[in-house]
């Protein structure tokens, strides 16, 4: 089952924040965060293992509400170098290992 | 190390042709997973090889097959190309674990015509 990403596309100007969420329809045991740029591959930012955790990693963070079944990127004082296409990508229980099933992604643009 | 390397890189094939595209990992890394990137779609996932075993698979037609060798290396195959196979296919790889990370390759365009 696809999570759903919100919103699809987002405009900030450097310094403003945004937030990501992914939900999802199943239970879920993961949840992966990846960012792509336009051209290049997707990029890994983090992994959020259990309800309730929290990761930051520079002025990115993220949550995972288990009980809700849902995940939120937040991007804090934003920088021109955060513009991309950020996907949540998640692990269902009772799912095979490996099955990592991502949103279809929010575009983010940070303008100077 | 090296990174995830996808050949080639851009493709163009005819309907009803076939294609083969490679992907190899990470040195070290045992499981190799394929997605295909549309505009309107994002990462639909393809499937996962581990150990030369197919251990998942996403909900796409039969024309649509991969394997992965000892030495970790993958490839997938589509068969009868369609129009509406154009896409961006991606592999990453991983060691295999549960909740590890993924590093993606750059990618292979594929332009079916």
């Amino acid at each position: 089952q696809q999570p759903v990403q919100s919103p699809q596309a987002v405009i900030l100007r450097e310094g403003e924040d945004a937030v990501i969420n992914c939900s999802s329809s199943k239970a879920l045991y993961s949840v992966h965060w990846y960012r792509q740029k336009h051209g290049e591959a997707p990029v890994f930012l983090m992994i959020l293992l259990k309800g309730g955790e929290q990761k930051g990693h520079d002025k990115i963070s993220a949550s995972f509400n288990e009980k809700k079944q849902q995940s939120s990127l937040y991007l804090t004082a934003s920088q021109l170098s955060y513009s991309g296409t950020y996907f949540c990508g998640t692990e269902n229980y009772g799912g095979s290992q490996g099955n990592l099933i991502f949103g279809k992604g929010t575009k983010l643009s940070v303008k100077p | 190390k090296a990174g995830v390397t996808q050949t080639p890189r851009y493709l163009i094939k005819t309907r009803g042709q076939q294609v083969t595209l490679s992907c190899s990992p990470i040195s070290g890394h045992r499981s190799v997973s394929w997605y295909q990137q549309t505009p309107g779609q994002g990462l639909q996932f393809l499937f996962e090889y581990f150990s030369e075993t197919q251990r998942n698979k996403g909900n796409f037609p039969g024309r649509f097959s991969g394997r992965q060798f000892s030495n970790s290396r993958s490839e997938m195959n589509v068969s009868t190309l369609e129009l509406g196979d154009s896409a961006l296919y991606l592999c990453a790889s991983s060691v295999g674990q549960v909740n590890t990370e993924a590093f993606f390759g750059q990618g292979t365009r594929l332009t079916v015509v």
